[in-house]
Parts: C-alpha cells; sequence; structure tokens
C-alpha cells in the first residue's frame, strides 16, 4: 500500500501570499493518479486537481498542481480568505489511499 | 446537475451492522468508466477510502476492512449500498458517498462528494 505524507501539517499565511504543500508517496506511482482535494470546515472535500497537475472544472488558476514519481507539489499563487482550509493529496491508483491533510490558516 | 446524498442511521451499537444508500442524480452507474465511492472520516481526522464499484459492477475495497465491507449498486433506483458489518466506537466517522470517474483523463479521482452522514458508533 502506498502511504502518502503530507507537509507540513499546518501553514500560516496571509491573504496574498503563496502556499507550497507537499504531498510524499512511499514508493514511486504515476502522477496520473495523484489528486488534490480542499476541505472547509463542515463541508465534503471537493476535488481541486487531478493528475497531479490539470484542474478540475471551475478551479482557479491560482490552484496549481506538479511533480512526478514521490513528490507531490499543491501550490496556490495568491491565497484569497476562502482559500483557507485543510487540502488532502491522493493516489488513486492500486492504493486509493489520502494523506493526512494540510491546515492553511490565517496568520 | 450531478448530486449525492448519504442516508443511514446516525446511531449504532457495537457489534451491529451499518448499512448507508448513497442516492444520487445526474449521472448513471450503468454509463461505462463510472463509478461510486465511499469514504469517511472519524471527527478530526483525515479522510479514509473505504471501497468503490464501478459501471461493470467490479468492486475494490480497502484492504484493511475488506472482510467487514460490501458495496452493492441498483442502477435502476440510482443508489449505492454499502454495508460495515460488527461496527466499533472506532468506526464513528462521517461517511461520504462520490462520484468517480475512471475513464480518462480523470482515471479515478471523485469530482463530486455528498454532504456526508454522521453515524456514531455507542452502546
Amino acid at each position: 500500500e502506498i502511504v502518502l505524507t503530507q507537509s507540513p501539517g499546518t501553514l500560516s499565511l496571509s491573504p496574498g501570499e503563496r502556499a507550497t504543500l507537499s504531498c510524499r508517496a512511499s514508493q514511486s506511482f504515476s502522477s496520473s493518479y495523484l489528486a488534490w482535494y480542499q476541505q472547509k470546515p463542515g463541508q465534503a472535500p471537493r476535488l481541486l486537481i487531478y493528475g497531479a497537475s490539470s484542474r478540475a472544472t471551475g478551479i482557479p488558476d491560482r490552484f496549481s498542481g506538479s511533480g512526478s514519481g514521490t513528490d507531490f507539489t499543491l501550490t496556490i499563487s495568491r491565497l484569497e480568505p476562502e482559500d483557507f482550509a485543510v487540502y488532502y493529496c491522493q493516489h488513486y491508483g492500486s492504493s486509493r489511499t489520502f494523506g493526512q491533510g494540510t491546515k492553511v490558516e490565517i496568520k | 446537475q450531478v448530486t449525492l446524498r448519504e442516508s443511514g442511521p446516525a446511531l449504532v451499537k457495537p457489534t451491529q451492522t451499518l448499512t448507508l444508500t448513497c442516492t444520487f442524480s445526474g449521472f448513471s452507474l450503468s454509463t461505462s468508466g463510472v463509478c461510486v465511492s465511499w469514504i469517511r472520516q472519524p471527527p478530526g481526522k483525515a479522510l479514509e477510502w473505504l471501497a468503490r464499484i464501478d459501471w461493470d459492477d467490479h468492486k475494490y475495497y480497502i484492504t484493511s476492512l475488506k472482510t467487514r465491507l460490501t458495496i452493492a449498486k441498483d442502477t435502476s433506483k440510482n443508489q449505492v449500498v454499502l454495508t460495515m458489518t460488527n461496527m466499533d466506537p472506532v468506526d464513528t466517522a462521517t461517511y461520504y458517498c462520490a462520484r468517480t470517474l475512471a475513464a480518462a483523463p480523470v482515471l479515478g479521482a471523485s469530482d463530486f462528494w455528498g454532504q456526508g452522514t454522521m453515524v456514531t458508533v455507542s452502546s
């Protein structure tokens, strides 16, 4: 089973700043099977990125994904107030596992 | 538009069997490449993928819970049912169902989610 480790656990930033979230896998896999989700309190997760770098429908272009092999990154170029949330990466190949999440909080 | 809604008991006793129903609209589970997944989230914790059923009735389960889970679909009713046997307090969580697209380019991400249903396991 592939284990995904996200870092940092919490990211404290101000609106307008750039956020860089990491997702590291215990073994290499195709970037075609890596997604990022956003979850706000009391809400269901929302798909942001699939295939490591493709934005889902309606997702603003300030969200971008990159990476390959075992190292993947979600970047939010300029944080908007509505972007403060928890972000999860997911491998949806053979294992279908989630990372433990990164909370992006207001500094 | 695509919607999913989970339903089931809010409270179950330890050792009981949990049955959850996902009722969806806006898509068909008989369409090639369309799947429905179940994911849960204990209070304050991370998401955990549980199971998936595909348009062709292929089924996938999390290894650690495979003996306790059963997923099934009723295409005519636009429903997917998840049963989990021998419930324990550690199974207390919000349970989500989600549409999952196995076809390219998405290849298995979940693009639409229900709002979730909270299940508490307690005597």
